[in-house]
């Protein structure tokens, strides 16, 4: 099935340290999503990106919509340990939402 | 208000066999879509579902069946399952086709195939 690409794979970093991930597609998408999944739970939105170029903050989330709407990124700063998870990009389309590999998180306290 | 609900929360099945798994939308939300996600995999899409009526279905074979009642809710049904069905399904629902509003996923069922 399609998917993005999305990397890197895995991350393992101290507490404390900055966190940047990206995701990148052949396709264009109008609307760019990031979440976080848990173990034992379904994926919960973090943040919902509608317009090329723009730049949109959740706390100490930050995530852009590339120019071209075939690209996104994400950066987490100060990460603390409830950080820990898999952050998947995933691009809206028609019906659907076509999401990356996931990025898995891992912090040494 | 309750979230996304789906049930059972884990099911284990033989080869061959046929599993239904059910999902209640969030209330108001007419949509409800169902994705497939294998071990270390993003989530794929499969079917999605507005007012009764299939509005998108995903490269996954004719084993794969759905269907949305009046009350919004859906069952996934999968026929002749194979070991490779093992996976988490997940549910998401949404206020219209187009989740302008963001989709809200379950937690999911874990459907592991012997």
């Amino acid at each position: 099935g399609q998917q993005l690409n999305q990397s890197p794979q895995s991350m393992f970093i101290q507490e404390g340290e900055d966190v940047s991930m990206n995701c990148t597609s052949s396709s264009i998408f109008n609307t760019w999503l990031w979440y976080k999944q848990e173990p034992g739970e379904g994926p919960v939105l973090l943040i919902a990106l509608y317009k090329a170029g723009e730049l949109t903050s959740n706390g100490r989330l930050t995530a852009q919509f590339g120019i071209t709407r075939k690209d996104s990124f994400l950066n987490i700063s100060a990460s603390i340990p409830s950080d820990v998870g898999i952050y998947f990009c995933a691009g809206q389309g028609a019906q659907k939402l076509v999401f990356g590999q996931g990025t898995r998180l891992t912090i040494n306290p | 208000d309750a979230g996304v609900t789906q049930s059972p929360t884990h099911l284990i099945k033989t080869r061959g066999q046929q599993v239904t798994l059910r999902c209640s939308p969030i209330s108001g939300h007419k949509s409800v879509s169902w994705y497939q996600q294998v071990l270390g995999q993003g989530p794929q899409f499969i079917f999605q579902y507005y007012e009764k009526e299939e509005r998108g279905r995903g490269n996954f074979p004719d084993r794969f069946s759905a269907r949305q009642f009046p009350n919004y809710s859906s069952e996934l049904n999968v026929n002749a399952l194979l070991l490779g069905d093992s996976a988490l399904y997940l549910c998401a629902s949404s206020l219209a086709v187009v989740g302008s509003y963001g989709y809200t996923f379950g937690s999911g069922t874990r459907l592991t195939v012997v």
